[in-house]
């Protein structure tokens, strides 16, 4: 089956921009994460959605949105883009997101701001 | 607010020789995931462990929790050239009504053949 897909996988923004990234899950998942990795910060959890509900959160600022849609795809978008948000952004998937399941990543998609 | 440090930040190994890499966390965790990640590539999930104590095996591979879900471990038996990257733990944590997540920094392997 096909796995957790990303669009785009690359683009670059400029300062101020807004940035909408896509997260396809593998068909079944209800859960979906949103991951951002920088060279410096490493791995860090944005959030989580289970059946369009936010179900989890990280300490981003509230620049930093998502929704789940009712097919279980998700969105990310960044407002107001800063140079540090510069980063792989990683959406991952799983059956309900509770202990137990297997976690997928997507490829990532990569954003540069300039 | 929670940390989870992971050590070492570099290891480079013999072929043939083992691997172990460690998480400790700062507050006690409700259960532990390990992720491997190539160069270039995503973070690949390997295991979760919940129980306290818990151990389990992946063919050359041990992750053990601690007894006071606090640490976590990952040993790697007779590493191969295949075992290069990048593997990280993270420490789940129920706070809030929410489900904490945080990553360790990472453990980057090179395996010299």
């Amino acid at each position: 089956k096909a796995g957790v897909t990303q669009t785009p996988r690359y683009l670059i923004k400029t300062r101020g921009q807004q940035v909408t990234l896509s997260c396809s899950p593998i068909s079944g998942h209800r859960s979906v994460s949103w991951y951002q990795q920088t060279p410096g910060q490493g791995l860090q959890f944005l959030f989580e959605y289970f059946s369009e509900t936010q179900r989890n959160k990280g300490n981003f600022p509230g620049r930093f949105s998502g929704r789940q849609f009712s097919n279980s795809r998700s969105e990310m978008n960044v407002s107001t883009l800063e140079l540090g948000d510069s980063a792989l952004y990683l959406c991952a998937s799983s059956l309900t997101g509770d202990a137990g399941n297997t976690i997928y990543f997507g490829e990532g998609s990569w954003l540069t701001v300039v | 607010g929670q940390q989870v440090m992971q050590i070492p930040q570099y290891q480079h190994v013999q072929e043939g020789e083992d691997f172990t890499t460690y998480c400790n966390s700062s507050t006690t965790l409700s259960n532990i995931q390990w992720y491997k990640q190539r160069p270039g590539g995503h973070p690949v999930f390997l295991i979760q462990l919940v129980k306290s104590g818990e151990v389990k095996k992946q063919k050359r591979l041990t992750f053990q929790f601690g007894e006071a879900k606090k640490n976590s471990s990952l040993h790697i038996t007779a590493t191969q050239t295949t075992d290069v990257g990048t593997y990280f733990c993270a420490g789940i944590m129920h706070s809030g009504g929410y489900q904490k997540v945080t990553f360790g920094t990472g453990t980057k392997l090179q395996v010299i053949p």
